[in-house]
This record gives structure tokens, C-alpha cells and sequence, in this order.
């Protein structure tokens, strides 16, 4: 049983640009989490979707972030007009259920915004 | 809102015992996680509590006291592998969770 994935696990752009962070959960799962870290911090919250619904966005960006999570296909971070300041470490997590208790979480993807 | 505070960094020798605290602050509970992350790695889970009390799993346990907001993690025979971050989560509303800053453990020989 795969655990989940991102991809891609670097990702490098220009500001302005737009960054699409990809993650598929883990087979069951039908729960997505997503968070950032910067260095030397912890795990921010985004955004929790089930599919084809945003359940908590409390933790995005009121501008430029979107995620989705469709009925087929991986859920998808998306950031547009990139700054330099979003340059961290983007993980999803996935769960069977919506559950506080145990999250699968994938690598990564690290974005470097010059 | 949800807050918790744990401390930044902690340093033992191998084969000893360390305590990790972690309070938090939050309007809604629904559970304390303890996860693991290496150096540039994924995080780990590595143990829930839900309810009072002491959860034991191999050489690590986890505690919590929900009249004190407070839990921690222990881990006991302390090998070098078991340097890392370590973040406790509060679990909120609807399946949110929020994590502490992170305790970086420095395991020496």
C-alpha cells in the first residue's frame, strides 16, 4: 500500500510564477490535509478537503492560494503570482476518516521561489 | 483559537530517559498526537491520546491530563536515531489540527 505522494519533492520558480504542489493520499483515504513549514518551525495549517469539498481553509492565504481536491485525481495546492516569501516546505497529510488522531503525512514538496 | 507550547530544545545522552511537555490552549479539544520528523523528512506519527492517562508504545509513551491542558511524550533508552523534531498536535473541529513549534532532541553519545 503506497503511502501518500507529492510531487513535484523540489520545485523552483521565478516571482510571479505559478507553483501546483500535487498530492495523492493514500489508498482509502479520502481526507487531505495541507501545511507549510519554514525552517526551524513547525507545521502551519492550510486547508482540509474531502473530496470535491474545502472543509476548513482557515489557515490559506486570503489571496494568490487556492487548493482543490477533485472527485478523480490528486488534490492540488496552487499559488499564483509566487513571492519570495512563500519559499518553504509544503506537506499534505491524508486520513481515512476526518480523524484527530493519526495523519499520513507525504515527503514534501520544497519550494524555492528567486 | 488553538495555541500550544512546547520547549524549543532538549539534549540528553543515549540510553537515558527524556520528557517532552507540551500545554495548549483551545477552544475545542478532540485529542493530543505526538508525530516525528527528521531532518528534512516527513513527519511520523507516533501516538494519540484521547482521553486521560498514559499510552505506551515500545520505548516512547505519551500523557495526557485534559483538567491541566497538558501532556507529554517520554521516551526511554535514547539512541542516537531518535534525534529529531518532535510536535505535539491538538486535534480541533472537524478534523484540523494544530501543532506545537516543534522540540528539537539532541541525543549525544
Amino acid at each position: 500500500n503506497a503511502g501518500v505522494m507529492q510531487n513535484p519533492r523540489h520545485l523552483v520558480r521565478r516571482r510571479g510564477q505559478e507553483a501546483r504542489l500535487r498530492c495523492s493520499p493514500m489508498k482509502g483515504h479520502s481526507h487531505v490535509y495541507w501545511y507549510r513549514q519554514l525552517p526551524e518551525e513547525g507545521l502551519k495549517f492550510m486547508v482540509y478537503l474531502q473530496k470535491e469539498n474545502i472543509i476548513d481553509e482557515s489557515g490559506m492565504p486570503k489571496e494568490r492560494f487556492s487548493a482543490e481536491f477533485p472527485k478523480e485525481g490528486p488534490s492540488i495546492l496552487r499559488i499564483q503570482q509566487v513571492v519570495r516569501g512563500d519559499s518553504a516546505a509544503y506537506f499534505c497529510a491524508s486520513s481515512r476518516v476526518g480523524t484527530n488522531n493519526e495523519q499520513f503525512f507525504g515527503p514534501g514538496t520544497r519550494l524555492t521561489v528567486l | 483559537g488553538q495555541s500550544l507550547e512546547q520547549p524549543s530544545e532538549v539534549t540528553a545522552v543515549e540510553g537515558a530517559i527524556v520528557q517532552i511537555n507540551c500545554t495548549y490552549q483551545t477552544s475545542g479539544f478532540y485529542g493530543l498526537s505526538w508525530y516525528q520528523q527528521h531532518d528534512g523528512g516527513a513527519p511520523t506519527f507516533l501516538s494519540y491520546n484521547g482521553l486521560d492517562g498514559l499510552e505506551e508504545t515500545g520505548r516512547f509513551s505519551s500523557f495526557l491530563s485534559r483538567s491541566d491542558s497538558y501532556g507529554y511524550l517520554l521516551l526511554q533508552e535514547l539512541q542516537m536515531k531518535d534525534s529529531a523534531s518532535y510536535f505535539c498536535a491538538v486535534g480541533g473541529n472537524a478534523g484540523k489540527s494544530t501543532f506545537g513549534d516543534g522540540t528539537t532532541l539532541t541525543v549525544k553519545p
